[in-house]
């Protein structure tokens, strides 16, 4: 069973171009949560996500940000107009259920 | 969410026990108490989860007192490979977003 999978793993986007992160959960998976974390910094919670449902947003931005989980494929944190403040690792987690979860290797994005 | 409170880094040596204590005066009754385990570049990785008393696995033990409101993560006999960041959550299974990391404890194992 394969684990958590993101990609890609680096992403270089110049500022105002869009960034695409996905993350293909675990077999079995419905739920997603997504994560940012800063250099040195600990992982900040993002938004969870059920299969075509957004389920808790309240740590994602509310401009530029967005984060979808359809019913086929994988999930997908999308970043409009990006800046230099949006460089990060970006990791990626799902659950059977609510609660103990598995992280993917994260991608770590660059914004030059 | 409970609130959780760990020490902000510790040093230790190879082939010592490693005791980190997270409190979480706050818990509610329906919150568990999970540990995960970050290297640099890696994504966390979960270690142990438990309720009440004592839970043990492979590579961990986790202990809870009756009242609830401080865990402990026992690691047995470090090794230099056991050097990360080490994270107690707290919050109900049924929750959104029960994954809520703190800071963590920076584990330094020296030979």
């Amino acid at each position: 069973n394969a684990g958590v999978m993101q990609n890609p793993r680096h992403l270089v986007r110049r500022r105002g171009q869009e960034a695409r992160l996905r993350c293909s959960p675990m077999k079995g998976h419905s739920h997603v949560y997504w994560y940012r974390q800063l250099p040195e910094e600990g992982l900040k919670f993002m938004v969870y996500l059920q299969k075509e449902n957004i389920i808790d947003e309240s740590g994602m931005p509310k401009e530029r940000f967005s984060a979808e989980f359809p019913k086929e494929g994988p999930s997908i944190l999308r970043i409009q107009q990006v800046v230099r403040g949006d460089s990060a690792a970006y990791f990626c987690a799902s659950s059977p259920r609510a609660g103990t979860a598995f992280f993917g290797q994260g991608t770590r994005l660059t914004v030059v | 969410l409970a609130k959780t409170t760990q020490p902000i880094s510790m040093d230790s040596y190879e082939g010592q026990e490693v005791n980190i204590t997270c409190s979480h005066n706050n818990i509610a009754t329906n919150d568990y108490i999970t540990w995960y385990q970050q290297f640099p570049s890696q994504g966390p990785r979960f270690i142990i989860q438990g309720y009440k008393t004592k839970v043990t696995n492979e590579v961990a033990s986790l202990f809870i007192p009756a009242d609830r409101k401080s865990s402990t993560l026992s690691l047995p006999r470090v090794s230099l490979s056991d050097t990360a960041v080490y994270y107690c959550l707290v919050g109900d299974d049924n929750a959104g977003n029960m994954l809520t990391f703190g800071g963590g404890t920076r584990l330094m194992v020296k030979p």
